[in-house]
């Protein structure tokens, strides 16, 4: 079957540096991906959308210039942190939607990344 | 607005118990997809079914089935002879128009005694 991988699986960083995420769909191409986010004991809540070749779309309350969303090619998805805090420490797992051609209801999750900010 | 509830937030039950997770969605769409996800503590999302909206027939997985009913808008999740690695939270989510970004329900933590 369609695999999503992410990467890292965990990070650790410092207050006020940047991370990157990195969600990569390996044998089928994704024009579209999602960034969701999760904080411990609740929901999962969808970031934004990521468009190959065209600037993301935010949900509502997310700050766009905080998480950074680059989904520069048909398979991969960067999402970076920028000026990490504490209280973005979260799990973050993207999704990809299978076919080229709208919503099928094919959709694949990464593995999810688990970020600490010290 | 579209909306996914799992009014149980917990749920404990005995190993070979049978146990039901109801999910109740709200959506203006005629075309959706409704997704049930096993989360266990490692936390990747395990895919466990899809249904689209024309799709109305009940279905089993071994010990697994659901039952879709648009009257009342519900896709509910039963396991059948719970076991011990049934433990985990899990969600349903409701994909609606022509997009695959999903809007989750809150989860029901499921946990199996021995």
């Amino acid at each position: 079957g369609a695999v999503v991988s992410q990467h890292p699986s965990w990070v650790i960083c410092k207050s006020g540096t940047s991370v990157k995420i990195e969600c990569r769909s390996l044998d089928f191409q994704a024009t579209t991906m999602f960034w969701y986010r999760q904080f411990p004991k609740q929901s999962l809540m969808l970031m934004a959308t990521s468009n190959e070749g065209s600037k993301a779309t935010y949900e509502q309350g997310v700050e766009k210039d905080k998480f950074l969303i680059n989904h520069a090619s048909l398979t991969l998805s960067t999402l970076t942190v920028t000026s990490a805090h504490p209280e973005d420490s979260s799990f973050y797992i993207c999704s990809a939607q299978g076919g080229l051609a709208g919503f099928t209801g094919e959709l694949f999750f990464g593995e999810g990344s688990r970020l600490t900010v010290l | 607005a579209q909306k996914v509830t799992q009014a149980q937030t917990e749920i404990s039950v005995v190993e070979k118990e049978d146990v039901t997770l109801d999910c109740v969605y709200e959506t203006r769409d005629t075309t959706y997809y409704l997704f049930w996800y096993k989360q266990p503590p490692s936390g990747e999302l395990v895919f466990l079914i899809r249904r689209n909206s024309f799709d109305e027939q009940n279905e089993i997985s071994g010990r697994y089935s659901w039952n879709f009913q648009k009257s009342t808008s519900s896709f509910n999740f039963t396991i059948t002879a719970s076991q011990v690695v049934d433990s985990a939270v899990y969600f349903c989510a409701l994909g609606s128009g022509n997009t695959g970004k999903l809007i989750f329900g809150q989860g029901t933590t499921l946990q199996v005694k021995p």
